[in-house]
């Protein structure tokens, strides 16, 4: 079936700092590829994807590759800001996956801090 | 443009009442999902509907648990009798077209079972 495991949080980081935020998935099909972030007491909103191998996807100076060789979709950003301290979540979709490929397989979660 | 709209935001209610929780997907989307999320267990897929019609209510945990979408514009989550292990957010989601579309989540309901 498919999986995606993403690091354990919480994550610290100051202000300005660089940020990863690992993911790796496992998928029966050629999946799509997502991080979605969700601000406390909101819900989730779509960050950045990635439909294809080689894909960056990009939004407010986050980016995320897709590797398929391995299997990775890893968070980046050069500089962080306190306005980015929410929770982020990796996600795959995979529409070859039959009555499946509708849905989304989320990581665990991954909670970012960021101090000024 | 709204988005998914979700009522009630919070609820609180004692162990054995029925619950209802509402949703409003957008204008136009066609796939409706229903999540349940916990600090224990993280987000989980409850049910969805594809073009009104429940494709997958595999993650529903028992049958206390019953989802219905009568249109394309409104759904609902029962749970009967709830039980204090159901407190959590609730959250809805819809897209347009398939895997490779992106979900617009609500706000989510916060339910708290006494």
């Amino acid at each position: 079936g498919n999986s995606v495991t993403q690091m354990e949080g919480p994550v610290t980081l100051s202000e300005e700092a660089f940020l990863t935020i690992n993911c790796t998935y496992t998928a029966t099909g050629y999946p799509s590829l997502f991080w979605y972030v969700q601000y406390p007491g909101e819900g989730l909103q779509l960050l950045l994807k990635a439909t294809k191998a080689d894909d960056k996807g990009s939004n407010k100076g986050f980016e995320a590759t897709y590797r398929k060789e391995t299997t990775s979709f890893h968070l980046e950003k050069g500089s962080v800001q306190v306005s980015d301290s929410a929770v982020y979540f990796c996600a795959l979709s995979d529409p070859g996956s039959g009555a499946g490929s509708y849905q989304l397989t989320f990581g665990k979660g991954t909670k970012l801090s960021v101090i000024p | 443009d709204a988005g998914v709209i979700q009522s009630p935001r919070h609820e609180v209610t004692e162990m054995g009442q029925e619950v209802t929780l509402r949703c409003k997907p957008i204008s136009g989307h066609n796939s409706l999902f229903w999540y349940r999320q916990t600090m224990m267990r993280g987000l989980e897929l409850l049910i969805y509907f594809n073009n009104n019609v429940p494709i997958d209510d595999s993650g529903m945990p028992e049958d206390r648990f019953s989802a219905k979408m009568p249109n394309a514009s409104f759904s609902t989550l029962k749970i009967q009798p709830s039980e204090p292990r159901d407190s959590a957010v609730y959250f809805c989601a819809s897209s347009l077209g398939g895997g490779r579309s992106e979900q617009f989540f609500g706000p989510g309901t916060r339910l708290t079972v006494l």
